[in-house]
């Protein structure tokens, strides 16, 4: 079957560094996406991997490990906007997304 | 770039009536759209996934007599819930993949969402 496993919750501090692990399987593999969802909003994307290696955008990176079916999202200089919850999603064969139940980050002063 | 609108962003209405969601591509041609439904604390749940001009393709469990969707352009697709009950309240949400997005062409690019109340 097909799987997405991430953390429920996790608690950060402002100005700290918080990475999210995300492990998945998939029927086939077409890349590894992130996205971050606010209380009451939809989802807006984040990144995009589809090789192995880490994508760095900002504050935020992304990493892919298509061998060990892994990815993690690294937030770097957190700041109390970043709280939210980090969904993590698998792009599989037929190129549908297989979600993740999300991770929601608390962040603390 | 890949700006999608969804309109309303509020409807309440009384049980039995249809409500009709409109997602739209601002700035790109969206070949798939998708919608999702999210109940509070959830996660996202694909509802059906549309390309433009064909039927849509609906997951199990989710009655595509109720949940009409319609996407006769690269620009927008519809959802009308039909005879709605309080049990369909909840947060619907699209998403549009397409051409000039400005991002991977993979990528999933979400409307605001519409919150549903059905009283």
């Amino acid at each position: 079957g097909q799987n997405i496993d991430q953390p429920t919750e996790m608690t950060a501090t402002e100005g700290a560094i918080v990475q999210i692990n995300c492990t998945y399987q998939t029927s086939g593999f077409n890349g590894l996406f992130w996205y971050q969802q606010h209380a009451g909003e939809a989802p807006t994307f984040l990144s995009y991997n589809v090789l192995d290696g880490l994508e760095e955008k900002g504050r935020f990176s992304s990493f892919l490990s298509r061998s060990k079916g892994y990815s993690y999202l690294l937030l770097k200089e957190l700041q109390m906007k970043d709280s939210a919850s980090y969904l993590c999603a698998g792009m599989d064969s037929n190129y549908q997304l297989i979600w993740g139940a999300g991770t929601k980050l608390i962040i603390k002063p | 770039g890949a700006v999608v609108s969804q309109h309303p962003s509020w409807v309440i209405c009384k049980s039995g009536t249809s409500v009709k969601i409109e997602c739209r591509s601002l700035d790109f041609q969206a070949t798939t759209m998708f919608w999702y439904r999210q109940f509070p604390k959830q996660s996202l749940m694909l509802m059906a996934t549309s390309n433009e001009g064909s039927k849509a393709t609906y997951e199990q469990g989710v009655e595509k007599d109720k949940f009409l969707i319609n996407h006769a352009s690269l620009t927008l697709s519809t959802l009308t819930v039909t005879s709605a009950h309080p049990e369909d309240s909840s947060f619907y949400i699209c998403s549009a993949r397409g051409r000039g997005g400005g991002g991977p062409q993979e990528t999933q690019y979400f409307g605001p969402g519409t919150r549903l109340l059905v009283l």
